[in-house]
C-alpha cells in the first residue's frame, strides 16, 4: 500500500512552453502533498506544500507564478511549470502524506524535465 | 532555520564490515529525524525514524541531542545495502511536517 505515482516520468519541451506534472496517491487519501526539486548529484529541495482544497505554501525563493500547484482532490496534485526555460530543467519529485503532513511521506518516482 | 549535514558524499566498505553514515543537524527546537534510502533506479523510501526506535534491515540510528547527531549504523554491511542514503529533519511545531534533507551519502558495499 501507500503508492504514489507521477506522470509523466520524463518530458522534453521547448523554451517558453508550459508543462504539467501529475502526482497521484493510488491507494490512500493524501491530505498533504509536497513538491521537491533535485539537481544532479544534489539533495532534494522542498519547493512547496500542497494541501487539498487550499492554496499551496511556497518555500522562500520559489516563484509561485512560475510553479503553479493545484491540489484539487485528495488523490491528485499537479505542478505546472509555466513558460519553462532551460534553467528549469531538473528532476521533480512529489511526496504524499495522509495525516496533515505529520505522518510518513511516500515518494513518487520523480519526473525528469528537460527544457530545450 | 533548520539544516541537515551529511559530511560524507561517498562511503565504501566491504561486506560484513560495520558501517556508520553520519548525520548532524541544527535546529533550535525539538526535531523529528528520519533516514531515507534510495536504491538504484528506485524511488525514495523511508528507512527509519527516530521516534519509532526500531531497527530496519539491521540499521539503527540514535538521536543524540547533545551532539545534534543522528548517525545511521549497521554492524555487518551487506551488498544489497548499497544505495543513496538521506538524513532528513522535520521541525516540530510546523503544520505540515516539511522535510529538510541532507546532501546524501552514497554507500557502496563491496563483496
Amino acid at each position: 500500500g501507500a503508492v504514489v505515482s507521477q506522470h509523466p516520468s520524463w518530458v522534453i519541451c521547448k523554451s517558453g512552453t508550459s508543462v504539467k506534472i501529475e502526482c497521484r496517491s493510488l491507494d490512500f487519501q493524501a491530505t498533504t502533498m509536497f513538491w521537491y526539486r533535485q539537481f544532479p548529484k544534489q539533495s532534494l529541495m522542498l519547493m512547496a506544500t500542497s494541501n487539498e482544497g487550499s492554496k499551496a505554501t511556497y518555500e522562500q525563493g520559489v516563484e509561485k507564478d512560475k510553479f503553479l500547484i493545484n491540489h484539487a482532490s485528495l488523490t491528485l496534485s499537479t505542478l505546472t511549470v509555466t513558460s519553462a526555460h532551460p534553467e528549469d530543467s531538473s528532476f521533480y519529485i512529489c511526496s504524499a502524506s495522509n495525516n496533515a503532513g505529520t505522518d510518513t511521506q511516500y515518494f513518487g518516482p520523480g519526473t525528469r524535465l528537460t527544457v530545450l | 532555520a533548520q539544516r541537515v549535514t551529511q559530511p560524507e558524499k561517498l562511503l565504501s566498505v566491504f561486506k560484513g564490515a560495520p558501517v556508520e553514515l553520519k548525520c548532524n543537524y541544527s535546529y533550535s527546537g525539538s526535531p523529528e529525524l528520519f533516514w531515507y534510502v534510495q536504491y538504484s533506479r528506485q524511488r525514495l523510501q523511508l528507512l527509519l525514524r527516530h521516534i519509532s526506535r526500531e531497527s530496519i534491515k539491521g540499521f539503527t540510528a540514535d538521536l543524540n541531542k547533545g551532539e545534534t547527531s543522528f548517525h545511521l549504523k549497521k554492524p555487518f554491511a551487506q551488498e544489497e545495502d548499497s544505495a543513496m542514503y538521506y538524513c532528513a529533519l522535520s521541525a516540530h511545531g510546523t503544520s505540515y511536517g516539511k522535510l529538510t534533507f541532507g546532501q546524501g551519502t552514497i554507500l557502496t558495499v563491496h563483496p
